[in-house]
C-alpha cells in the first residue's frame, strides 16, 4: 500500500465548477499535512498546509480527518489557473524534515 | 532573486558518465534536500542535509552521493549513469527539520540518461 494515495484523474471541470480532491495516508503517526501545486514542468509550491479543524484559503477549503487518515481538498468557483496537478503531502514522523508525497492528482479547468 | 536556484536545467548524458547538479539557496535556511520526480510523478526524497550534517539518507544507490559545503549549498554527484536515472531532480530548502516547515523547491534539473 502506498503510503500516500490520490487518484491520479485527470478531473476535467468547466469553470465555476467546484471539484473536490481527496487523499488517504498510511501512517497514523503523521503530525503535519499539505496540500502543494505542481504546475506542467514547474516546481511543486505549498498551497496551504491543513489543520485538524480544517481551514480556507479562498476558494480552498482542506479537512483533515485523523480517525480515517484522510485529506480533503475543495476548490470552489473553478479558474482556467487553477488548472495544475495537486499533490497531498504527509509528514513522516522520524521529525527528520521528511515529507510524502502523493503521485497528485491532475484538474484541467476548461473555459 | 532566485531563493532556491538549480544547475543545469537540463542535462542529457550517455550511460556510464558521471554528472553533478548544483543547488543553492538565498533564503538563509538551514535545512536542505535532494528529491527525484520518476516518469510516473512520484516525487521522492533521496538526502537532506541540516547545516552542512547529513540527515537524511534513503535508499538510494551509492552512485549518488550528495555535498554540502555550506549550508547554502547541496549539489548531487553521479557516478556511472544508468538509464534509469533518467528523471526530474528537485532541490528544496526550508527553515528547519520540523514537521510543519514549508519546504521552497528550486525549478528542478531534468536529466536524460541515453
Amino acid at each position: 500500500r502506498k503510503e500516500v494515495e490520490q487518484d491520479p484523474g485527470p478531473f476535467n471541470v468547466p469553470e465555476g465548477a467546484t471539484v473536490a480532491f481527496n487523499c488517504t495516508y498510511s501512517n497514523s503517526a503523521s503530525q503535519s499535512f499539505f496540500w502543494y501545486r505542481q504546475d506542467c514542468r514547474k516546481e511543486p509550491k505549498l498551497l496551504m498546509s491543513v489543520y485538524s479543524s480544517g481551514n480556507e484559503d479562498g476558494r480552498f477549503t482542506a479537512q483533515l480527518n485523523r480517525a480515517s487518515q484522510y485529506i480533503s481538498l475543495l476548490i470552489r468557483d473553478s479558474k482556467l489557473s487553477d488548472s495544475a496537478t495537486y499533490l497531498c503531502v504527509v509528514n513522516d514522523p522520524s521529525n527528520t524534515g521528511k515529507l510524502i508525497f502523493g503521485q497528485g492528482t491532475t484538474l484541467q479547468v476548461k473555459p | 532573486d532566485t531563493a532556491v536556484s538549480q544547475t543545469p536545467k537540463y542535462l542529457v548524458t550517455q550511460m556510464g558518465n558521471d554528472k553533478s547538479i548544483k543547488c543553492e539557496q538565498n533564503l538563509g535556511h538551514d535545512t536542505m534536500y535532494w528529491y527525484k520526480q520518476d516518469s510516473k510523478k512520484f516525487l521522492k526524497i533521496m538526502f537532506s542535509y541540516n547545516n552542512k550534517e547529513l540527515i537524511i539518507n534513503e535508499t538510494v544507490p551509492n552512485r549518488f552521493s550528495p555535498k554540502s559545503p555550506d549550508k547554502a549549498h547541496l549539489n548531487l554527484h553521479i557516478n556511472s549513469l544508468e538509464l534509469g536515472d533518467s528523471a526530474v531532480y528537485f532541490c528544496a530548502s526550508s527553515q528547519g527539520q520540523g514537521r510543519s516547515e514549508t519546504q521552497y523547491f528550486g525549478p528542478g534539473t531534468r536529466l536524460l540518461v541515453l
